[in-house]
């Protein structure tokens, strides 16, 4: 298996526009999350799903951020419009369970300038 | 009050040495507890699970306290290749949020 795929590995945009952040699961897993990081906060959880169900999204900033997960093998984290303050690493998570390793994705490099 | 909190170092240990470290948390419902490594600018990977008893794998020991709420990793022996950041992971009892401390940083030199 390849492993948790992101794309793109980095993104560069200016203040204001739509930025989609794509992630493919491992096949099989159940659970996929949305991670944000940086330096001042470390790894904050935006938003997790369970078999493509929302189960938790507290952590989401704001109305700006949404999450899709369409089917088992496809989610999105859009955010609308961005500003500088999103600028971070986002990694997207899967496990098959409960307690269960997650496995990242090698993370998309955002920057809104 | 974070709910996982780590020190942040960074811990500069000399190669060979021993060097540990502690992670607390605040949430006394929390069931499940990880060490994750992060190596710079990589993505986190599983170190090791922390069971009740404490737990070996090789050159790491993890401890946990459930009455005084932290974790322990301790590393042994340490090689260049253990620089990297260690990240303290939390389950609640409750659903699958996995909540991660700030990390410590670990630099190992020759």
């Amino acid at each position: 298996d390849a492993g948790v795929i992101q794309s793109p590995r980095h993104e560069v945009t200016e203040m204001g526009q739509e930025v989609t952040l794509r992630c493919k699961p491992i096949s099989g897993h159940d659970y996929l999350f949305w991670y944000r990081q940086t330096m001042m906060r470390g790894l904050e959880l935006l938003i997790y799903f369970n078999n493509n169900v929302p189960i938790d999204d507290s952590g989401m900033p704001e109305d700006r951020f949404s999450a899709k997960m369409p089917n088992a093998s496809f989610s999105t984290l859009k955010i609308q419009p961005s500003e500088p303050r999103d600028s971070a690493v986002y990694f997207c998570a899967s496990s098959t369970g409960q307690g269960a390793e997650a496995f990242f994705g090698q993370g998309t490099r955002l920057t809104v300038v | 009050r974070k709910e996982v909190e780590q020190d942040p170092g960074p811990f500069n240990v000399p190669e060979g040495a021993t060097v540990a470290f502690n992670c607390t948390y605040s949430n006394s419902a929390s069931q499940s507890f990880f060490w994750y490594r992060q190596d710079c600018r990589k993505e986190p990977k599983l170190l090791m699970s922390v069971y009740s008893s404490g737990n070996e794998d090789g050159r790491f020991t993890a401890q946990l306290n459930r009455a005084s709420q932290y974790i322990s990793l301790l590393i042994r022996d340490s090689k260049l290749s253990d620089s990297a950041t260690y990240l303290c992971v939390v389950l609640k009892a409750a659903g699958n949020k996995l909540t991660f401390g700030g990390g410590t940083r670990v630099l190992v030199k020759p």
